[in-house]
């Protein structure tokens, strides 16, 4: 497994500004991944973060309004772009470890509310 | 369409029950399945599934995939107050290292 942190931990935001949320590991991992979470619902992929390379977005996200950074391999950040209160939720960033298939272990995630 | 269907949503028991809880899948690419318990923000892991029929242990709590069927179950028995979560069924697809596409959880409720 992994330790991973997130910060913050939570924040209030108004619309239209933007917020950067922060990933650490403390090992090195070759993909991280963010999710949302929004109010009473279960957790959507945003995009997988590589190193070296672009972020990979899934549908119905882009790059615009999602930019993600991976330096290198133990950190990432996701920012909210021109948030608007549809943004409020719970982000997560993880991290996946194994063979043939990976275990995906979870930050504690950034509660976001945008008003 | 990928999915993944959780059930029961919700389920309320009394300390040292035994409960069961189901998922079931429709996706292509499958590579493993994965439960977790969420308290607060972050899921917890709990199990990872790759093969059919092998049952996975963990002190109380127990899992097994059926991939014939496209299913799973997390069984939980002598539930306490502290069992009380949504838990979440995930399918992991793709390439390399795989994404996720979770269920909208059971939210168990473990009443004293």
């Amino acid at each position: 497994s992994a330790v991973i942190s997130q910060k913050p931990s939570r924040d209030i935001c108004q619309r239209g500004t933007s917020l950067t949320i922060q990933c650490q590991v403390d090992s090195q991992v070759t993909m991280m991944f963010w999710y949302r979470q929004q109010p009473g619902q279960s957790l959507t992929l945003i995009a997988t973060a590589n190193q070296g390379s672009e972020a990979t977005y899934e549908s119905g996200f882009v790059i615009d309004k999602f930019p993600i950074s991976r330096p290198n391999l133990t950190f990432s950040t996701l920012t909210v772009s021109n948030m608007s209160p549809e943004d409020s939720s719970i982000y997560l960033c993880s991290v996946s470890f194994g063979q043939g298939g990976y275990e995906q272990y979870f930050g504690p995630g950034t509660r976001l509310t945008v008003t | 369409e990928d999915k993944v269907v959780q059930s029961p949503l919700s389920l309320v028991v009394h300390e040292g029950d035994t409960v069961t809880l189901n998922c079931s899948y429709e996706v292509t690419n499958f590579r493993s399945l994965l439960w977790y318990k969420q308290e607060k923000k972050a899921p917890t892991f709990l199990f990872m599934l790759t093969s059919s029929g092998i049952e996975k242990k963990s002190g109380r709590l127990s899992s097994i995939l059926d991939k014939k069927e496209l299913f799973s179950i997390l069984n939980i028995t002598a539930t306490q107050t502290g069992d009380s979560a949504v838990y979440l069924c995930a399918v992991q697809y793709g390439g390399s290292q795989g994404n996720l596409i979770f269920g909208k959880g059971t939210k168990l409720s473990v009443k004293p």
